[in-house]
């Protein structure tokens, strides 16, 4: 049972540099969304799309980008790494709006 | 600014007390969920309410939404030291959905 899978689960980053998470899921979910978690600061959303070749922005979304090519993927893009993007990020995804299924998490760290 | 604000942000209790965790907002929410989210992991979802004045039951676990369906309680009867971990409610911004928001969370430590 794949469900959501990300990668890479550890990653560590200069200031400056680019990357992109990778996330993908199996269950034909139709919504996908990235958030990132900061110590009490809860879950909060990057960007979500509610199916292939729509994506919009989330509370959060400056300084990532995102593409929804297929119903499968949504990768996660960081252009300039900062420090202030170190933190936890989980892809998710549900059918509609319930139930969201979540990966294991990326840890990012930006030195 | 929290949409969704959760209280207390930090629980330590001994192994079979009892324990509510709070869920509030200003805004109505058409249904508010709880996940549960262990160290390393992602959050795993626990219930939705979606009526006003529901209540939900899982094992030692009751969750409730208010009648105005503006706030959610979970309460935990007889905690354990597996309940450990960090209690998140959640609700979607829009009726449409598409946008899940969280509250900031409830780290509850339960000691044996």
């Amino acid at each position: 049972n794949a469900g959501v899978t990300q990668t890479p689960k550890f990653r560590i980053l200069k200031i400056g540099q680019s990357m992109t998470l990778q996330c993908t899921q199996d269950m034909n979910h139709n919504y996908m969304y990235w958030y990132r978690q900061d110590p009490g600061m809860g879950l909060k959303l990057i960007y979500y799309s509610v199916g292939a070749g729509i994506t919009d922005k989330g509370e959060v979304p400056n300084g990532y980008n995102v593409s929804r090519s297929t119903t499968e993927d949504f990768p996660l893009r960081l252009e300039l790494a900062a420090p202030s993007q170190t933190s936890v990020y989980f892809c998710a995804s549900s059918y509609e709006s319930f139930t969201i299924y979540f990966g294991e998490g990326s840890w990012l760290t930006v030195v | 600014t929290q949409l969704l604000e959760q209280s207390p942000q930090f629980l330590s209790i001994q192994e079979g007390e009892n324990l509510t965790v709070y869920c509030n907002s200003s805004s109505v929410f058409s249904s508010l969920q709880w996940y549960r989210q262990e160290p390393g992991e992602g959050p795993v979802l626990l219930v939705t309410v979606v009526t006003g004045g529901e209540v939900k039951k899982l094992k030692r676990l009751t969750f409730q939404f208010g009648d105005a369906r503006k706030d959610s309680s979970l309460h935990i009867t007889a905690a354990q030291p597996g309940d450990t971990g960090l209690y998140l409610c959640a609700g979607p911004f829009y009726n449409q959905g598409g946008k899940l928001i969280f509250g900031q969370g409830t780290e509850l430590s339960v000691k044996p």
